[in-house]
């Protein structure tokens, strides 16, 4: 059972341009989500995150939105370069001790010059 | 500061045989866990271990196991290998074992078995 779903396993915008990438999860008990960004031949790296109890939040070029009642997030990426072309995952977690990330399965951003 | 170090970055098995991958946190990082990504099943989580202890453990077969040691530097074991382990081993560290931090992953073992 899937937990987090990334239904778009890529996406393709023109340099400049917003990238939108969606993120889905179903369950009710995550409180932390987060991205991150993986380029080939490297481990992820983090990118952002976001706690439930706000619904966005940004660091410069990046924003994630997150609408709890749709058990919806989305990163923002404004404007497009072609060096975030790479793998986006986005995870959740559940509170606690413990740190155990679901990841979804990943959308494959290719920036366009 | 050095990144998170895993070793081997690539290796071939068998199917049968087993494998031992290792992982050098970040100085000062007392949390490790291990994740398997397959182009499938994307990441998944293996098990994370805090001070020694395994705090917590994904939906794997007991042919994965792990370990940790005093310096926080990991250890995971896979028996019996299987077709379906060939994946990108990735290791991750954080400084606590708490829900806030961010982990730093490795480059990865990728495990080929043949």
């Amino acid at each position: 059972d899937q937990q987090v779903k990334q239904n778009s396993p890529s996406l393709s915008v023109q340099e400049g341009r917003i990238s939108i990438l969606n993120c889905d999860y179903t369950n009710s008990m995550f409180d932390y989500f987060l991205w991150y960004k993986k380029y080939p031949a490297e481990g992820p790296t983090f990118l952002i995150s976001i706690s439930s109890i706000k619904d966005k939040n940004e660091d410069g070029r990046f924003t994630v939105f997150l609408n709890k009642s749709a058990k919806h997030l989305s990163l923002h990426i404004v404007p497009s370069q072609p060096g975030d072309s790479a793998v986006y995952f986005c995870a959740a977690s559940v509170g606690g001790s413990n740190y155990k990330l679901t990841f979804g399965k990943g959308t494959l951003l290719t920036v366009n010059p | 500061k050095a990144g998170v170090t895993q070793t081997p970055r690539y290796l071939i098995k068998t199917r049968g045989q087993q494998v031992t991958l290792s992982c050098s946190p970040i100085s000062g990082h007392r949390s490790v866990s291990w994740y398997q990504q397959t182009p499938g099943q994307g990441l998944q989580f293996l098990f994370e271990y805090f001070s020694e202890t395994q705090r917590n453990k994904g939906n794997f077969p007991g042919r994965f196991s792990g370990r940790q040691f005093s310096n926080s530097r990991s250890e995971m074991n896979v028996s019996t290998l299987e077709l379906g382990d060939s994946a990108l081993y990735l290791c991750a560290s954080s400084k606590t074992s708490g829900r806030i931090g961010e982990l730093f992953f490795g480059e990865g073992s990728r495990l080929t078995v043949l």
